[in-house]
Formats: structure tokens, sequence, C-alpha cells
């Protein structure tokens, strides 16, 4: 079945640097990949999607970038700040079937003041 | 966000009891999942619905039933309660299109 692997398990950066977290997936009939952050003790918010037919998109500090030949994609945080500080989780999907997520493991990102 | 709720947002019960974990959605969305949050683990499918009538098994099942008499309701329920159900509970829905999934606040279940 679809699978999805995401690295760094944890990441830590100083405030203003960049961060960056990759996942790749299994299934090559994916076409949905949505990012989410989860503060401590929070509900997972979504925070920015891609679609296949798209190679990057840009929302003020966070992108993403996708690689279909690849099968992976990355959020990218310019200008971290500590309040980026929490877990990321990355998710593949085909739309349309069962409205499955699959999701990586997530990411701990620590942002040092 | 405010359009996806679950009750109760705490729960301590006894192993062996059964337990109801209600959730419920005003968008009228076609899909409606749940998950669990254990240290370690992420999020895992327990149940999800692609419609009223319409549920399927997740990745960890065991120990759970769903139903979905109403659109915009998917009550989750333990019929005996394990140690091992204690766990962060978390409901999600989404629309027809399967694009943008959206979580309730979640339940903290504890099983003693």
């Amino acid at each position: 079945g679809e699978n999805v692997e995401q690295h760094p398990s944890t990441l830590s950066v100083q405030e203003g640097d960049s961060a960056v977290i990759k996942c790749t997936y299994s299934d090559s009939a994916s076409n949905y990949f949505p990012w989410y952050k989860q503060e401590l003790g929070k509900r997972p918010q979504l925070i920015i999607d891609i679609r296949s037919n798209v190679g990057e998109k840009k929302d003020q500090r966070i992108a993403v970038t996708l690689n279909k030949t690849a099968k992976h994609f990355s959020l990218h945080i310019t200008e971290t700040q500590p309040e980026d500080s929490a877990v990321y989780f990355c998710a593949a999907s085909i739309t349309g079937n069962t409205g499955k997520l699959i999701f990586g493991q997530g990411t701990t990102l620590q942002v040092k003041p | 966000d405010a359009g996806i709720t679950q009750s109760p947002r705490y729960k301590i019960t006894e192993t062996g009891r059964q337990v109801t974990l209600m959730c419920h959605q005003t968008w009228s969305h076609s899909y409606m999942f749940w998950y669990r949050q254990d240290l370690g683990h992420g999020l895992r499918l327990i149940y999800y619905s692609a419609a009223a009538d319409i549920t399927d098994k997740g990745e960890v099942p065991d120990g759970y039933v769903v139903s979905r008499s109403k659109t915009e309701n998917f009550p989750l329920t333990l019929e005996s309660a394990t140690r091992s159900q204690t766990s962060v509970y978390f409901c999600a829905s989404s629309d027809d299109r399967g694009y943008e999934q959206y979580f309730g606040p979640g339940t903290r279940l504890t099983v003693t």
C-alpha cells in the first residue's frame, strides 16, 4: 500500500534560518500533498498543500515543492521564528478515491531564539 | 475549524467499559475519519467513511466500532476499553473531492 517517509524526525534551527523537511511517497497515483502543523496539545492544522499539476507553491514564508518523477516533496520555511516550533506532518493521497491521507511520521521543529 | 467538534474533550474510563467518542461537522462533508495519536506513532487511521452508511477500516481498527447514520455525525465506540487504547483521538472531515482535510480539537482518553 501507499507509504510516506518523512525526514528528519527532529530539526533544530536558529531563529532567522531556513528549515527544510522532506517526504517521499510510494504510490505514483498520489496527486495531493498537504502539510500540517501541530502545536503542543493542539489539533493538526493545514498550512499549505500542493496538487500534482503544480511543481511549487508559496505562501509568505512557507513553500512546498513537488518532484513527481522522484516521488518526493518538501516543505521550506524561511526566516524561521520561535512560533514556527511545532510538529510538522506531510501526507499524500489520491483524491476522488477514498479521501484517505497517508501521513508521514512527523518532524519536530525547534526554532531557538 | 469551528465546523468540526468532538465530545467529550477529556475522558477517563476503566478497563472493560464501553466508551463512545462523538464527532460532529457542520460542513456537510462527505468524508470523515478517526485517527489516534500516540507518542512515537504519529497519526494512525482507525476508520473512515465516504458517506452516510459507508464505512471502512483503516490501519488500526481492532477494538473499535463506527457508524454513520447521518452525514454530520461519526461516532467512534470502544466496545471494551483496554489500557492500550489510552490515546488522543482526532476526528477529521473533507469534502467529496478529498482535498483539505480538517481536524477536530481531539479527545484525550485515558483507560485505567
